[in-house]
């Protein structure tokens, strides 16, 4: 089945312990994303790739990292996660931006 | 830079009623226009989309948008709505040139009444 599969689905965390969110998908897709939704802000860009080794800071990249070193890959990295990180983390790919992205089952971070 | 406004957070309908959720864009240059739904503690699935041609898009279950370039609108319509399509709807859009960069709209959660 067509996928994305993201890891874990639910995460309760301390401030300043590193973490990290995995995101998988099995459609040879180029270009893959990570939002993170609030309410009443809807879905912001946090950083995307457009191929292997090739990322881009989105709309709300402070505190985030990715990396692109497969194709198939694009883990979310939190350095020192912060409570105003506190959020449900979607990744999503796409073959290219025309088709639309699918997008993963989401990851709702609590950091304390 | 481009930007997405949904008029209406939230949508009360009947259900058996005609639905209009609003979208309007802003962008300096042409755009790729999708409607995403999220049912409730689930992503996003891909309602439909519009990127060149027909300025009415169908797409899957029954809903429709479409394209008005004069009034920057991409809305979005259902001429008869049932329980099961309770859930929140974003509106987004993308560029043609930077197509990786997808904005969101703030959502519209719909809401049918029995």
């Amino acid at each position: 089945e067509a996928q994305v599969t993201q890891n874990p689905r639910y995460l309760i965390t301390v401030t300043g312990k590193k973490l990290t969110v995995t995101c998988s998908q099995n459609m040879n897709h180029e270009y893959m994303s990570w939002y993170r939704q609030d309410p009443g802000l809807g879905l912001r860009q946090i950083y995307y790739s457009m191929n292997v080794e090739v990322t881009d800071k989105g709309d709300v990249p402070e505190g985030y990292k990715v990396s692109r070193k497969e194709k198939r890959n694009f883990p979310l990295i939190l350095e020192s996660p912060s409570p105003n990180q506190t959020s449900l983390y979607f990744c999503a790919s796409s073959l290219s931006a025309g088709w639309g992205y699918t997008f993963g089952s989401g990851t709702r971070l609590t950091v304390v | 830079a481009q930007s997405v406004t949904q008029l209406d957070s939230q949508v009360p309908v009947f259900e058996e009623a005609p639905v209009e959720l609003r979208c309007n864009y802003s962008s300096s240059v042409s755009v790729y226009l999708f409607w995403y739904v999220q049912y409730p503690n689930q992503g996003l699935q891909l309602l439909l989309k519009y990127l060149s041609g027909s300025t009415l898009v169908k797409g899957i279950n029954g809903f429709e948008a479409e394209f008005n370039k004069s009034q920057t609108s991409f809305h979005l319509r259902k001429p008869s709505v049932h329980i099961s399509d309770t859930a929140e709807y974003f509106c987004a859009v993308s560029d043609r040139v930077a197509q990786e960069k997808l904005t969101f709209g703030t959502g519209t959660r719909l809401t049918i009444i029995p």
